[in-house]
């Protein structure tokens, strides 16, 4: 399983509130990944990660911003969150130069 | 843009070949096909990935036509538990991310 794990894994939230969620890695890979899934969207990648400190925007970055000051975490920032961000956010790891992505457990964020 | 066509749907018997077709006429020489399936709840699991030939691992078998326009993975002895959404993704080069469409929801089926 790559050894991701995510948290919370569940959160309930309100509108206008500061969420941070959190990636993190055991192997030491250099790029991870945050996706959201919503029904009738597929997962759509939110930003990128390709090392410490290095990261990209991904194709439904506004509202989000991350963080990764450390190999093995990385961390989506909701700066103030509204009710178009409910949705089940997963991580993902890719493995060497073949692009294959391992994914995390996911957290599901509701915002009231 | 390298776009897949899967059908939404398909149901496979229990014990037997479960054949997961996929069209993606417009991809490019140095572009890789990758499958991806999602259980319910679960995040996308990663199956198996080719460029030109065929590949098996311990999961799946991918078979690519010559012309490279179309796929389909094969999971030979489908069980209840392969029930899930399947992704083909053709990614892009210099794409850092793989482009999840709908998928193909495979129900297997005592």
């Amino acid at each position: 399983d790559a050894g991701i794990t995510q948290s919370p894994r569940h959160k309930v939230t309100e509108t206008g509130t500061p969420v941070t969620l959190r990636c993190h890695q055991t192997e030491n890979h250099r790029y991870m990944y945050w996706y959201r899934q919503d029904p009738g969207h597929g997962l759509r990648l939110i930003h990128y990660s390709y090392g410490v400190k290095d990261t990209d925007k991904g194709e439904v970055s506004d509202g989000y911003s991350v963080s990764r000051s450390k190999t093995e975490d990385f961390l989506l920032t909701l700066e103030s969150a509204t009710s178009s961000q409910t949705s089940v956010y997963f991580c993902a790891i890719r493995l060497g130069l073949a692009y294959e992505q391992y994914f995390g457990p996911g957290t599901r964020l509701t915002v009231t | 843009d390298a776009k897949t066509t899967q059908p939404p749907s398909m149901d496979c018997a229990e014990g037997r070949a479960a054949n997961l077709p996929c069209n993606h006429s417009t991809i490019s020489g140095n572009e890789y096909v990758y499958w991806y399936r999602q259980i319910h709840s679960q995040g996308p699991q990663y199956i198996i990935h080719g460029l030109k030939n065929n590949e098996t691992n311990e999961m799946a078998s991918l078979i690519i036509t010559e012309d490279r326009k179309s796929s389909t993975l094969i999971l030979p002895h489908a069980t209840l538990r392969d029930t899930a959404v399947y992704y083909c993704i053709v990614r892009e080069e210099g794409n850092n991310d793989m482009r999840f469409g709908a998928g193909t929801r495979l129900t297997v089926k005592p």
